[in-house]
């Protein structure tokens, strides 16, 4: 595809439940990032992958949060335990080359936990 | 920790008249990086800037990178209705894969 995308757009759960969030990034990107934005707030860095790897999840906010990229292309953030806090749009975001280079960010998932 | 200041929150106009929106850097950024988010939508890249003291121009907007590479500003003249939307600095800290986001200056167009 053209673009990142991400699904479902929109996710609205109970809370104590487990969501997961999928991204397809830009074919031939081997960087891939996700963030949380909550409203009137920029995005707030989770996790990146080079490839596979996971080559920085400090942003994950506890252990409850989880990301994988088994075979470097699609990724999927996954959060147990769903909590009333975990409601926000969550982006996804992918890169070509050296990390300076730009991020190109999907639509985004709008996580809703009732 | 690592902060990117952004400042004003919200800056509302009358279409025609200028906007500015600054950042400030607790660190100095290896590069420092603009984007624009319309309401809804997700953040798109406007432009970035690498050299100490830079600036670049689009049209109506001009980008500046301060001397210490620790500010950047965003000045669009004479705004027009489909500027409306969040406008977010980034910038990176050497050695480090985190994007540092500012909160955001969100620019309204008076009616």
């Amino acid at each position: 595809g053209a673009g990142v995308s991400q699904t479902p757009s929109n996710k609205v759960t109970e809370k104590g439940k487990y969501v997961e969030l999928r991204c397809d990034p830009i074919s031939g990107h081997t960087a891939l990032y996700w963030y949380r934005q909550s409203l009137g707030q920029g995005p707030e860095f989770l996790i990146y992958f080079q490839g596979t790897g996971a080559a920085d999840d400090s942003g994950l906010p506890n252990d409850r949060f989880f990301a994988v990229r088994p075979e470097g292309s699609v990724s999927t953030l996954k959060i147990q335990r769903t909590e009333r806090g975990d409601s926000a749009v969550y982006l996804c975001a992918s890169r070509r080359g050296p990390f300076t280079d730009t991020q190109y960010f999907g639509p985004g998932t709008r996580l809703t936990v009732l | 920790g690592q902060q990117v200041m952004q400042i004003p929150q919200y800056q509302h106009v009358q279409e025609g008249e200028d906007f500015t929106t600054y950042c400030n850097s607790s660190t100095t950024l290896s590069n420092i990086q603009w984007y624009k988010q319309r309401p809804g939508g997700h953040p798109v890249f406007l432009i970035q800037l690498v050299k100490s003291g830079e600036v670049k121009k689009q049209k109506r907007l001009t980008f500046q990178f301060g001397e210490a590479k620790k500010n950047s500003s965003l000045h669009i003249t004479a705004t027009q209705t489909t500027d409306v939307g969040t406008y977010f600095c980034a910038g990176y800290m050497d050695s480090n894969y985190q994007l540092i986001w500012g909160a955001g200056t969100k620019l309204i167009i008076k009616p």
